[in-house]
């Protein structure tokens, strides 16, 4: 059964620091991982998708690497924002059955000004 | 400019009770979503939809049922509901298999509470 995880479970950084999200994930055969955002109250919106081909995408002030042999990916925001605080989750698209994603708890990031 | 809309948005039930929520895309996507958000659980998927008159169980479909009957749409239901499916629920939709296209679209939520 595949099993994602993601620490921490909150980050609290100054605004302007470059900062990394781990995301972890058990069964390594998967189609794709997705990074997503989820601001309080809102749903979630899709930042980046890196299929299982892939080692890294790239989005502005974002980028997201992939290592499928290790089980683990990275989303790293460059000069970070006050208006990037959010929580930011990871979901991954596991291979077989009913193709399901299944999603990290998420990592609560806070900047502050 | 819609995108996936829930309604409602928020719901207070008594135990037993019974509703429906509903999700419309407007982007002509082939695949539905119904997802729950739980504090410390993450989301989990409940039931999909590969197309207009099609549904399949995800990870937790126990208490629910759902229907596809037009392309745009699809009903979350809850026949007897338990305080046990107090949740935020979260309706998504992809136009084609996530494994091509990967990208999913989400709704706003739609919050549950049942006493």
């Amino acid at each position: 059964k595949q099993e994602v995880t993601q620490i921490p479970a909150a980050l609290s950084v100054p605004e302007g620091e470059n900062l990394v999200l781990n995301c972890s994930f058990t069964d390594s055969a998967i189609y794709n991982l997705q990074w997503f955002r989820q601001d309080p109250g809102k749903g979630l919106t899709s930042l980046l998708l890196i299929q299982s081909s892939q080692r890294e995408q790239t989005s502005g002030r974002l980028n997201a690497s992939l290592d499928k042999s290790s089980g683990r990916s990275t989303l790293y925001i460059a000069a970070s924002q006050p208006g990037d605080s959010a929580t930011y989750l990871c979901a991954v698209l596991t291979q077989g059955g009913s193709e399901k994603l299944v999603f990290g708890k998420g990592t609560k990031l806070t900047v502050n000004p | 400019n819609a995108g996936v809309t829930q309604t409602p948005k928020f719901r207070v039930l008594k135990t037993g009770q019974s509703m429906t929520l509903l999700c419309a895309q407007d982007m002509n996507h082939e695949y539905m979503y119904w997802y729950r958000q739980d504090p410390g659980m993450g989301l989990r998927l409940i039931h999909y939809s590969v197309g207009e008159g099609t549904t399949a169980k995800g990870e937790v479909p126990d208490g629910y049922n759902v229907s596809r009957l037009k392309k745009q749409n699809f009903l979350l239901g809850l026949e007897s509901a338990a305080p046990s499916q107090t949740s935020v629920y979260f309706c998504a939709s992809s136009y084609w298999r996530q494994a091509i296209t990967g990208e999913l679209f989400f709704g706003e939520g739609s919050r549950l509470t049942v006493l």
